[in-house]
């Protein structure tokens, strides 16, 4: 069965330092998404990602972050200069438009991203 | 404004019981989904009910939607040990690029 893929599964990294999170799509699937879940807390969007440039944003994703689709299949999130509050997990999504372009998305295992 | 949440917080049962999770929200929606998540795994998609079904059945799974109460409830009957997880509402609206709201979540315990 296709699934998202994401790597690494855990990144440390000093604060301050810039990380990229990569994450493999499902192949058809149009639509990309980031979310993160910070421990023990709720799953909080992040961004959308479809043809080619962001869709929606939340108010979590300032100048600090971005994302890119380099090639026909990675999606990548960048966090330019990491502080200590950016320490999650980062949940990469992807979904095949549905009704009204909302519909179940499916999820990698996550990306554990650790700022000392 | 949050969206999305949850009661209980927690819950724990003995197998073979039913279990109960409600989730509420505050804006419109044209969607809700339910969502499943192992302790430290990624999310797994349950069910969607659209705004204009009022109940949906997947197995052991039924989901209620009450646009009037803004509110849904997730039934799993006939739990299992390996149905222990966190539960999670999600809310999504057309054409807003395809994002879900996501609520606190329910932890459910089952017990064998």
């Amino acid at each position: 069965e296709p699934e998202v893929t994401q790597t690494p599964s855990h990144q440390v990294t000093q604060m301050g330092q810039e990380v990229i999170l990569r994450c493999v799509p499902i192949s058809n699937h149009l639509y990309f998404y980031w979310y993160r879940q910070i421990l023990g807390q709720k799953v909080e969007f992040l961004v959308s990602f479809y043809n080619n440039e962001i869709s929606e944003k939340s108010e979590i994703f300032d100048d600090q972050f971005s994302v890119e689709r380099p090639d026909g299949s990675n999606f990548t999130l960048k966090i330019r200069s990491t502080k200590l509050e950016d320490s999650a997990m980062y949940f990469c999504a992807s979904s095949f438009p549905g009704q009204g372009n909302t519909g179940e998305l499916f999820f990698g295992e996550g990306s554990r991203l650790t700022v000392l | 404004s949050q969206q999305g949440e949850e009661d209980p917080q927690a819950l724990s049962i003995q197998e073979g019981e039913n279990a109960t999770m409600n989730c509420s929200y505050k804006t419109s929606i044209n969607n809700l989904q339910w969502y499943r998540q192992n302790s430290g795994r990624g999310l797994v998609h349950l069910i969607l009910i659209r705004s204009n079904e009022r109940e949906k059945h997947s197995g052991r799974l039924r989901v209620t939607l009450d646009t009037s109460k803004k509110s849904s409830s997730l039934l799993i009957t006939a739990s299992r040990a390996a149905d222990t997880a966190s539960y999670f509402c999600a809310t999504g609206r057309y054409n807003q690029g395809g994002k879900l709201i996501f609520g606190q979540g329910t932890e459910l315990s089952v017990k064998p």
